[in-house]
């Protein structure tokens, strides 16, 4: 167990629709990355928050938005879904900003978009 | 963009063998990471290399890092079934944006 937790675990879901992936991360963990897993685009990195703020934006498509609240919990928003979302969502968290440590992934969101 | 190309994808071996995956990366970068996933499962951070000429090992893998040759290799010794696995590799690079790239992972088998 990482220690990083991803809700849910699955979602299925129709063309056109918007959807919330949740992230918790690591006790003491301030950045929070999200990735994306299908099989035809392979790992992306889509985008990364340190302590509340964007760090970096990867291959994150302007239908997609993240932040990272507060309380350091993160959300994916996925909107206007196509067939071509559909994917694992992963999100990791570090201690730093840099990626200089070592990340520590969640479980993952499953997305069928159909 | 940077690319990040892993070989072989598919990787077969005998338990007890040794073999290594090999990373190449299109351009300068400043960290180098390995991770290893299992089916159906999430990612496993396992080594993060900073700078040219690191190794690091931890029980049968060794990764190392040539930042001239934008080369890493992760070195499997004497294979066991547990290590049985998808292996990526990712560069990252520092500047107007931190960028962070993937390789196309490596399907391990390793065969009793």
């Amino acid at each position: 167990d990482s220690g990083v937790t991803q809700t849910p675990k699955h979602l299925i879901t129709a063309t056109g629709q918007r959807v919330t992936l949740r992230c918790s991360p690591r006790s003491g963990d301030l950045s929070v990355y999200w990735y994306q897993q299908s099989l035809d685009q392979g790992l992306q990195f889509l985008i990364q928050y340190y302590n509340g703020e964007e760090r970096a934006k990867g291959n994150i498509l302007e239908r997609f938005s993240a932040q990272q609240f507060p309380d350091l919990h993160s959300e994916l928003n996925l909107s206007s879904l196509e067939l071509g979302d559909s994917a694992l969502y992963f999100c990791a968290s570090s201690e730093g900003d840099l990626y200089q440590e070592t990340q520590y992934f969640g479980p993952g969101t499953r997305l069928l978009v159909l | 963009e940077l690319k990040v190309e892993q070989n072989p994808l598919f990787l077969s071996m005998q338990e007890g063998k040794n073999y290594t995956i090999y990373c190449n990366y299109s351009t300068t970068s400043d960290r180098l990471y390995w991770y290893r996933q299992d089916p159906g499962k999430s990612l496993e951070s396992l080594f993060v290399l900073l700078s040219n000429g690191a190794v690091k090992q931890e029980g049968r893998l060794m990764a190392s890092l040539d930042t001239k040759a934008r080369l890493s290799t992760l070195h499997i010794t004497a294979a066991v079934h547990d290590l049985s696995a998808t292996y990526f590799c990712a560069v990252a690079r520092f500047g107007t944006g931190n960028q962070f790239y993937f390789g196309t992972g490596t399907s391990l088998t390793v065969i009793p």
